[in-house]
């Protein structure tokens, strides 16, 4: 059971936009420590996609965004790419556990 | 370009040791916290381990502590995870990931070990 809540899931057809949601609570998300997201390919180590609930790192094209509300985030993605296909992780720090949490991730399946 | 390589993986039975290394070949390791984080097959990543650039602070998942070490050396630009008494729930990669001071985000990650626990 994961301290951040993410649908196990998403799928959305080449070009179209889909967003994946991560809810978590006060301790965490809620917290001025914020949201981060990681997209991990296939195979490959997760790469941080987001960071500080809507900071693209230098590389990321802006198809990807984030946003947060109270003790929910969510990430977009646009423009849906087939090599977009991966799963994508939210994370945050816990001030009540003294812990870095992670979702439980989302799988993207682009049709 | 920022690169951690991860080392040490393998197969061991249960209620054995391993030592986990991961090199940067990057020239300012010492500047940065670094953090172990694992991820069992076909699930999410866990946070494992952290330790302060200086190695002063240290801090375990409840799931780990008191089996696994961390420690690095910054003349060696490496880091370490000490894992002891290990169980099958402990099989998972084992991924190297680098923090900067006053964030909470990991922003480099190395390729991964895997640590199979087996009889």
């Amino acid at each position: 059971q994961s301290v951040l809540t993410q649908p196990p899931s998403v799928s959305g057809a080449p070009g179209q936009r889909v967003t994946i949601s991560c809810t978590g609570s006060s301790s965490n998300i809620g917290t001025s420590f914020g949201v981060h997201w990681y997209q991990q390919l296939p195979g490959t180590a997760p790469k941080l996609l987001i960071y500080d609930n809507t900071n693209r790192p230098s590389g990321v094209p802006d198809r990807f965004s984030g946003s947060k509300s109270g003790t929910s985030a969510s990430l977009a993605i646009t423009g849906l790419q087939a090599d977009d296909e991966a799963d994508f992780y939210c994370q945050s720090y816990d001030t009540s556990l003294s812990s870095w949490v992670f979702g439980g991730g989302t799988k993207l399946t682009v049709l | 370009e920022v690169q951690l390589v991860e080392s040490g993986g393998g197969l061991v039975q249960p209620g054995g040791s391993l030592r986990l290394s991961c090199a940067d070949s990057g020239f300012n390791f010492r500047n940065y916290e670094m953090n172990w984080v694992r991820q069992a097959p076909g699930k999410g990543l866990e946070w494992v381990s952290y330790i302060s650039s200086d190695g002063s602070l240290i801090y375990y998942a409840d799931s780990v502590r008191g089996r696994f070490t961390i420690s690095r050396d910054n003349a060696k630009s490496s880091l370490y995870l000490q894992m002891n008494s290990l169980r099958a729930e402990d099989t998972a990669v084992y991924y190297c990931a680098r923090k900067t001071t006053g964030t909470t985000y990991f922003n480099y990650w190395g390729q991964g070990t895997l640590v199979t626990v087996s009889s």
